[in-house]
């Protein structure tokens, strides 16, 4: 019962650097996304997707890129870290059924210095 | 465009009384509504939603909603609280038939705090 696993659960980098935070369901959802939480800020989509090979922006997508290779695997990539995007993220999937609940991962809590 | 109200940022009971937590929503059509409940270091668990059926809907832990259309609302509430209950809630409107293909719109979440 992996549901939704997200890789790594924490880590801290400095400005300028680079990462790749990935994410894996193995509930052959279609949809999968890509949220920043930030205190009292609730949670807010960065990028989604609505099947392999397929992406779209959602609120908050500046300076994030993602990439849906294969149907399990979402990856959220941060090119060049700046200190604003200290968060933890959450990676969520569900099916493409309309209102679907979306089943969520553990986290991963970035830090920039 | 679809919203939610969460109308408390923080709430805090003690062990055994009623719990309220309250939420508005806005939304062009009919909604889909949920309650998701996350604990401390951890990713938010889906408590109960609302897909248009009964408008009184049971989820998980004794919690339930009821979907109030003239009110906007959807109100989560338990007889009585358990020291376990202790997180942060949040209502979630679901504005799939806006053509957003299932995106979630989140309040900013309620915390609720429950006194031994």
């Amino acid at each position: 019962n992996a549901g939704v696993t997200q890789t790594p659960k924490f880590r801290v980098l400095k400005t300028g650097q680079s990462m790749t935070l990935l994410c894996a369901q193995d509930m052959n959802h279609e949809y999968m996304y890509w949220y920043r939480q930030d205190p009292g800020m609730g949670l807010r989509l960065i990028h989604y997707s609505v099947g392999e090979g397929t992406t779209a922006k959602g609120e908050v997508p500046d300076g994030y890129n993602v990439s849906r290779l294969k149907k399990q695997n979402f990856l959220l990539g941060l090119e060049s870290a700046a200190p604003s995007q200290t968060s933890v993220y959450f990676c969520a999937s569900s099916y493409r059924e309309g209102n679907q609940p979306q089943h969520f991962g553990d986290g991963t809590r970035l830090s920039i210095l | 465009a679809q919203s939610v109200t969460q109308l408390d940022s923080h709430v805090s009971v003690s062990e055994g009384t009623p719990v309220l937590l309250r939420c508005n929503y806005s939304s062009s059509y009919s909604p889909s509504l949920f309650w998701y409940v996350q604990h401390p270091n951890k990713g938010l668990q889906l408590l109960l939603k609302y897909t248009s059926a009964a408008t009184l809907v049971k989820g998980i832990n004794g919690f339930e909603a009821e979907f109030k259309k003239s009110e906007t609302s959807f109100h989560l509430t338990k007889p009585s609280a358990h020291m376990s209950d202790a997180a942060e809630y949040f209502c979630v409107v679901s504005d799939f038939y806006g053509g957003s293909q299932g995106n979630l719109i989140f309040g900013k979440g309620t915390k609720l705090s429950v006194k031994p």
